[in-house]
């Protein structure tokens, strides 16, 4: 099992839709989740981290399922400039942030 | 400040040549990593650095890669002899402290390497 699995789409969404991208880490122990926004042909960026709770920041909501190893990323409504390729990040703890091989959402006028 | 600096954005060469990649991490950051980028495997970790001392090299693919930082301002990575599959985009990233593990990684342009 890879260490941490994305779909990797595409998504192609109508403006204004709701996505959710998600994605199952392999390491229980895992401390701490992120995720990154790749735009085309551009660096990977820090998009928003993830914590237990859950977190939201604008249209942009993050959860953490523990117990099943798993996180998500819920975008509301969808804007052409949110077209990019969303990166699963898990800490496992000991060793270098994981990255995983990105989720293409695509946002169609 | 400036972001990470990586050189040359563009490479192309031919099979069997030497290529350098050049960074500069933003000043103050004591962790630099090396990744390599594929449609087929993602982003992948090469090595990465602690305070300008190698500390995993284990994604290194083969010998023919290696990386080098001499000062806390500058790193290098260099495939000798270069093969078409080392085709790839090369980003470099650095981050700061002793959670360097959870902090934020800053990454560079990044150099789209070419090898015919």
């Amino acid at each position: 099992r890879k260490e941490v699995e994305q779909d990797p789409g595409p998504f192609n969404v109508p403006e204004g839709a709701t996505v959710a991208f998600n994605c199952t880490y392999s390491n229980s122990a895992s401390q701490s989740f992120f995720w990154y926004r790749q735009d085309c042909r551009k660096e990977p960026k820090l998009l928003m981290s993830v914590y237990s709770s859950g977190n939201e920041d604008g249209r942009f909501t993050a959860q953490l399922n523990r117990a099943s190893q798993y996180i998500s990323l819920l975008i509301r409504d969808s804007k052409l400039s949110d077209s990019a390729t969303y990166l699963c990040v898990v800490n496992p703890g000991n060793t270098p942030l994981v990255f995983g091989k990105g989720t293409r959402l695509s946002v169609i006028a | 400040d400036a972001g990470v600096i990586q050189s040359p954005r563009h490479e192309v060469t031919e099979m069997g040549q030497e290529v350098t990649l050049r960074c500069k991490p933003i000043s103050g950051h004591d962790y630099l990593f090396w990744y390599r980028q594929t449609m087929m495997r993602g982003l992948e970790l090469l090595i990465y650095f602690n305070n300008n001392v190698p500390i995993d090299d284990s994604g290194m693919p083969e010998d023919r890669f290696s990386a080098k930082m001499p000062n806390a301002s500058f790193s290098t990575l260099k495939i000798q002899p270069s093969e078409p599959r080392d085709s790839a985009v090369y980003f470099c990233a650095s981050t700061y402290g002793t959670a360097s593990y959870t902090d934020t990684q800053y990454f560079g342009p990044g150099t789209r390497l070419t090898v015919l």
